[in-house]
């Protein structure tokens, strides 16, 4: 079964600083990755995602991240954090056809510094 | 615009209570989920189902039921509702598999249920 690792569970950041989230996957053939973002009491939004192709995806809010199939990762990073960026960051895997399911790892809660 | 609606945003409710969990979506989707969200633990899936009347159990089924007789309502039941299932629940849809592109989930803004 595929799983998920995010192995930062809490990261602070100074504003204007870059930022890299972590993200490890388990899955036996070309996994379906996704970012998801949750402000604070509010559902997840989509971030970013992939599927195939080009290994660097951009996505929304000036995110992007880049597959990496040698080392199962799938780190999400933006080159300057905006005090708005602070919130959870899930990241997930789905398996595809017969599954249906997303895989969700515990998620990374982003704390931004003024 | 994509829409998934949870009928509350917050519920409080006794313990041994029957309490439904109501989230509609306009968006046609045959897939849709129910999820747990607890910190630390991240997201668990609970009940999903790919048509109407039909339900698959998740990671986290025990204590649920769900129901979903129309293609856009998915409900979760809790037959009993104990204190060890105060949480946020969180709903989701999906259009079904078509090659890739278009499987990503849209989410409601979650319902926080705290059992007293």
């Amino acid at each position: 079964a595929q799983s998920v690792t995010q192995p930062d569970i809490h990261i602070t950041v100074s504003e204007g600083a870059s930022l890299e989230l972590r993200c490890n996957y388990s899955y036996g053939a070309t996994p379906y990755l996704f970012w998801y973002v949750q402000s604070p009491g509010q559902g997840l939004q989509l971030l970013l995602k992939y599927f195939s192709g080009d290994t660097l995806v951009q996505g929304i809010k000036g995110f992007e991240a880049e597959f990496k199939r040698s080392q199962s990762s799938f780190n999400l990073r933006k080159p300057s954090v905006h005090w708005s960026d602070a919130a959870e960051y899930f990241c997930a895997v789905y398996s595809g056809a017969g599954s249906y399911q997303l895989t969700f790892g515990k998620g990374t809660k982003l704390s931004v510094i003024p | 615009d994509v829409k998934v609606t949870q009928s509350s945003r917050y519920l409080v409710k006794r313990t041994g209570e029957k309490v439904f969990l109501e989230c509609v979506q306009d968006m046609d989707h045959e897939n849709m989920f129910w999820y747990r969200q607890d910190p630390g633990l991240g997201l668990r899936l609970i009940y999903f189902s790919y048509d109407v009347k039909m339900k698959e159990k998740g990671d986290i089924p025990e204590g649920y039921s769900v129901s979903r007789e129309k293609k856009e309502r998915f409900s979760l039941i809790l037959e009993s509702a104990s204190t060890n299932q105060t949480s946020m629940y969180l709903c989701a849809s999906q259009t079904k598999w078509q090659g890739g592109f278009n499987t990503e989930a849209f989410f409601g803004q979650g319902t926080r249920l705290t059992v007293v």
